[in-house]
């Protein structure tokens, strides 16, 4: 089956601490997007990718950073200079043309211990 | 400014009844307009989409309408079951130079039995 796989589900960190969201699609899309999604507020744009070895900062990009080493992955860390990560995440990927719908997966929650 | 407005903010219904939920735009250029339905833990899956020239379009029981004089769309839901418990979000592309997405903040819809 395609889609877009995003582990882990649930994460933890620590202080001071960069973790990595993992975000994998066998869609064959060109672009992938990963945004942030708070209690009562619409998603947010972090980062997003055209191509591979290609990426462009979103609306929030501080504090965040990603790669695009492989048209299938593009992770994401939420470094330690993020302050409030704590948030629910959630990657896309879409093909390119006019009207074709962003695949979501079914996002990584981060909670801060 | 672009953005996307959507009412009610909550809604709780008894199963087999219908609803409607409401979606205010300001966002230009206009591309499309798309409905996404969010189970709860899970990433939005699109429903439907409405181009600028589309006045209605159904998927099933979902029924999504546009009218894009007014700036507003519309999404109906028919003979309501306990599944359709979950977050709708109205997302409208501005195609500009590079394509924009506008999220509303979705309006979480419960069925009860």
């Amino acid at each position: 089956d395609g889609g877009i796989t995003q582990s882990p589900k649930y994460l933890f960190r620590k202080e001071g601490q960069n973790v990595t969201l993992s975000c994998e699609q066998n869609l064959n899309h060109d672009a992938m997007y990963w945004y942030r999604q708070d209690p009562g507020q619409g998603l947010r744009l972090i980062y997003y990718s055209q191509i591979v070895n290609d990426f462009q900062k979103g609306d929030i990009a501080e504090g965040y950073s990603v790669s695009r080493e492989k048209k299938e992955s593009f992770p994401l860390t939420v470094t330690s200079a993020q302050k409030n990560p704590t948030a629910f995440y959630l990657c896309a990927s879409k093909n390119s043309g006019f009207h074709q719908p962003q695949h979501f997966g079914d996002g990584t929650r981060l909670s801060i211990l | 400014k672009n953005q996307v407005e959507q009412s009610p903010q909550s809604l709780i219904i008894l199963e087999g009844k219908n609803c409607t939920l409401q979606c205010n735009y300001t966002v230009s250029p206009f591309s499309n307009l798309r409905w996404y339905k969010q189970d709860t833990g899970r990433g939005p899956v699109s429903l439907t989409i409405m181009t600028f020239s589309e006045n209605t379009k159904s998927n099933g029981r979902y029924t999504a309408t546009l009218d894009a004089d007014t700036k507003q769309s519309s999404l109906h839901i028919t003979a309501s079951q306990l599944s359709d418990s979950a977050s709708y979000i109205c997302v409208v592309t501005s195609q500009g130079g590079s394509e924009k997405l506008v999220f509303g903040k979705g309006t979480k819809l419960t069925v009860n039995p």
